[in-house]
């Protein structure tokens, strides 16, 4: 169980394009997503929290008009990287927690993204 | 700001041995502790999770501690094997119930 199913897995787009990234929780609703993005060698940065229904909350330094984060229903969520540039090229992965207690968060698999 | 760091970047251990990761944090107080692995190029995936109120935990050929008062998680695999090779990642549960990651030790168990 708790599975969370990202897509897709890796994009390239060309500079000045909008990328779409998908986040769906499989087998279980999650109120709460959250983003992060990774660069080589370094760990997962928070990028937003994102909430069914309402607006995302970013982290300090995270554009908002940039990545635009969408919660619509308990299962789905998007990041939207608009107008993307060579320096948005990173490792995109979203996150779900699950049941509380000792599972954990859930992660998908991750969306690699290259700017050209 | 709350800071959360893993003292090596890289480490490596002979197949067999017993390996040790150390998370260190500062500035926060958190209900409870988690550590993940990551594989390249994929998400992270959730191995223990570890409360306030306990010392130690264990699954399998994992072991955790939590040390509330240094400020400090340890990490043992023991009878460490190649498939262990990956990176490790202590996590910290933020008030919005958002997980903020340490910096990751890349572990590499040699045959």
């Amino acid at each position: 169980g708790a599975v969370v199913s990202q897509h897709p897995s890796w994009v390239i787009c060309k500079s000045g394009t909008s990328v779409k990234i998908e986040c769906r929780s499989l087998d279980f609703q999650a109120t709460t997503m959250f983003w992060y993005r990774q660069f080589p060698k370094q760990s997962l940065m928070l990028m937003a929290t994102s909430n069914e229904g309402s607006k995302a909350t970013y982290e300090q330094g995270v554009e908002k008009d940039k990545f635009l984060i969408n919660h619509a229903s308990l299962t789905l969520s998007t990041l939207t990287v608009t107008s993307a540039h060579p320096e948005d090229s990173s490792f995109y992965i979203c996150s779900a927690s699950s049941i509380a207690g000792d599972r954990g968060y859930t992660f998908g698999s991750g969306t690699r993204l290259t700017v050209v | 700001s709350q800071k959360i760091e893993q003292n090596s970047e890289a480490l490596n251990i002979q197949e067999g041995k017993t390996a040790t990761l150390t998370c260190n944090y500062t500035n926060y107080s958190p209900a409870y502790l988690q550590w993940y692995r990551q594989d390249p190029g994929r998400g992270p995936v959730f191995l223990l999770l570890i409360r306030e109120n306990e010392k130690e935990k264990r699954k399998e050929r994992l072991k955790v501690t939590f040390d509330t008062t240094l400020k400090q998680s340890l990490f043992h695999i023991t009878a460490s094997q190649p498939a262990d090779s990956a990176t490790y990642l202590c996590a910290l549960v933020g008030g919005a119930n958002n997980l903020f990651f340490g910096t990751g030790t890349r572990l590499t168990v040699i045959p």
